[in-house]
């Protein structure tokens, strides 16, 4: 079975730092460009950052372009989101997402992650 | 940044009956569409790719049109399992990666 499984949100203050982690199996995930796509309450769909198949290529959405930082470790079948300075507009549900393998639409997609920022 | 837009907001429709759900780009996007359906506190479900290519497992029920800047979604018979928010994204020029606002399909 296909599966993206993040883990590592939680309820933060203002200005400190939380790193985010997806786990994947299922599918042969060194093959597969990977993003953070983030949804806060009651809002759409919002890509955040992506990175591809060798990390030679990382883009990241300007909302947190110098704060959120991408990776991945191919032996571990997982890709990560560093996030730094958090603010309380970074409140959502944060989700990875694989891209197809064919294109770029996004196919798998973690059940996501909550990060509350609040003091 | 390709700008995508969806309408209605909000769409009420009978179980049994079609829903048609727009979205539109504010420059072409080719057939570098994709669409997803949301429910309450589940991620989002790839439904359509290639703005017409149902993704694996996708009942025949949906179907998708379009290319360049205007797109359709059509659900031809609503199923209970069926209202949820919809997504459209485009894939074409990235990053980034831009996604519609969103249909939420109600029950009437």
């Amino acid at each position: 079975e296909v599966q993206l499984v993040e883990s590592g949100g939680g309820l933060v203050q203002p200005g400190v730092s939380l790193r985010l982690s997806c786990a994947a199996s299922g599918f042969r995930f060194r093959e597969h460009s990977m993003n953070w796509v983030r949804q806060a309450p009651g809002k759409g769909l919002e890509w955040l950052s992506y990175i591809n198949t060798d990390s030679t290529t990382i883009y990241y959405a300007d909302s947190v372009k110098g704060r959120f930082t991408i990776s991945r470790d191919d032996a571990k079948n997982s890709v990560y989101l560093q996030m730094n300075s958090l603010r309380a507009e970074d409140t959502a549900v944060y989700y990875c997402a694989g891209d197809s393998g064919i294109s770029d639409w996004f196919d798998p997609w973690g059940q996501g992650t909550l990060v509350t920022v609040s003091s | 940044e390709i700008v995508m837009t969806q309408s209605p907001a909000t769409l009420s429709v009978s179980p049994g009956e079609r829903a048609t759900l727009s979205c539109r780009a504010s420059q072409s996007v080719s057939s570098n569409l994709a669409w997803y359906q949301q429910k309450p506190g589940q991620a989002p479900r790839l439904l359509i790719y290639g703005a017409s290519t149902r993704a694996t497992g996708i009942p025949a029920r949906f179907s998708g049109r379009g290319s360049g800047t205007e797109f359709t979604l059509t659900i031809s018979s609503l199923q209970s399992e069926d209202f949820a928010v919809y997504y459209c994204q485009q894939y074409n020029i990235w990053p980034p990666w831009t996604f519609g606002q969103g249909t939420k399909v109600e029950i009437k």
